[in-house]
């Protein structure tokens, strides 16, 4: 059973593109969370999604950052015209169905180092 | 002020050494528990789940005290593997992680 898979691992842009990172879910999870860890920091939560639905988007900055969980294939997060301070490590994990009793463990893909120039 | 706080370290300890982590956490409506390990530019493991009656792991024993909001982790005879960054995490609705206490362990 194959962990959190996430790509690219690492991905240089520069000033004004955009960055798309993918992150697809462990077989049998339907939730996704996207965390961001700006270099020397903890974890911040940005966003939870299920299968075409944004459960909680709270930690997401209000401008250029969006994300999609589609019915089929993995969950993207986009920036758009990316900005110096966007250089960070984006974690993506995922929790099976959240069924009574279940182990809602998060568990956490290697994670893409975006560095913007 | 954050809502989980952590000692940043680092701490230095010889190989054997017994070394204790603290976290302090703000919000009362925090549900569960946790300490992850995090490597450097590695994604953070699930270490172990903490509860009010103490659990332990192998060398590892972690506590919680709900009425403190203060949640610590105990590693004894510690290993060279052990020097990590050891994350504690909160949970309400999603997990809300503190700043991490690095840990380095000597020959």
């Amino acid at each position: 059973n194959a962990g959190v898979m996430q790509n690219p691992r690492h991905l240089v842009r520069r000033r004004g593109q955009e960055a798309r990172l993918r992150c697809s879910p462990m077989k049998g999870h339907s939730h996704v969370y996207w965390y961001r860890q700006l270099p020397e920091e903890g974890l911040k939560f940005m966003v939870y999604l299920q299968k075409e639905n944004i459960i909680d988007e709270s930690g997401m900055p209000k401008e250029r950052f969006s994300a999609e969980f589609p019915k089929e294939g993995p969950s993207i997060l986009r920036i758009q015209q990316v900005v110096r301070g966007d250089s960070a490590a984006y974690f993506c994990a995922s929790s099976p169905p959240r069924e009574q009793g279940a182990d809602d463990t998060q568990y956490f893909g290697p994670g893409t180092r975006l560095t913007v120039l | 002020r954050k809502e989980v706080e952590q000692d940043p370290g680092p701490f230095n300890v010889p190989e054997g050494a017994t070394v204790a982590f603290n976290c302090t956490y703000s919000n009362s409506a925090s549900q569960s528990f946790f300490w992850y390990r995090q490597d450097c530019r590695k994604e953070p493991k699930l270490l172990m789940s903490v509860y009010s009656s103490g659990n332990e792991d192998g060398r590892f024993t972690a506590q919680l005290n709900r009425a403190s909001q203060y949640i610590s982790l105990l590693i004894r005879d510690s290993k060279l593997s052990d020097s990590a960054t050891y994350l504690c995490v909160v949970k309400r609705n999603m997990l809300t992680f503190g700043g991490g206490t690095r840990l380095m362990v000597k020959p």
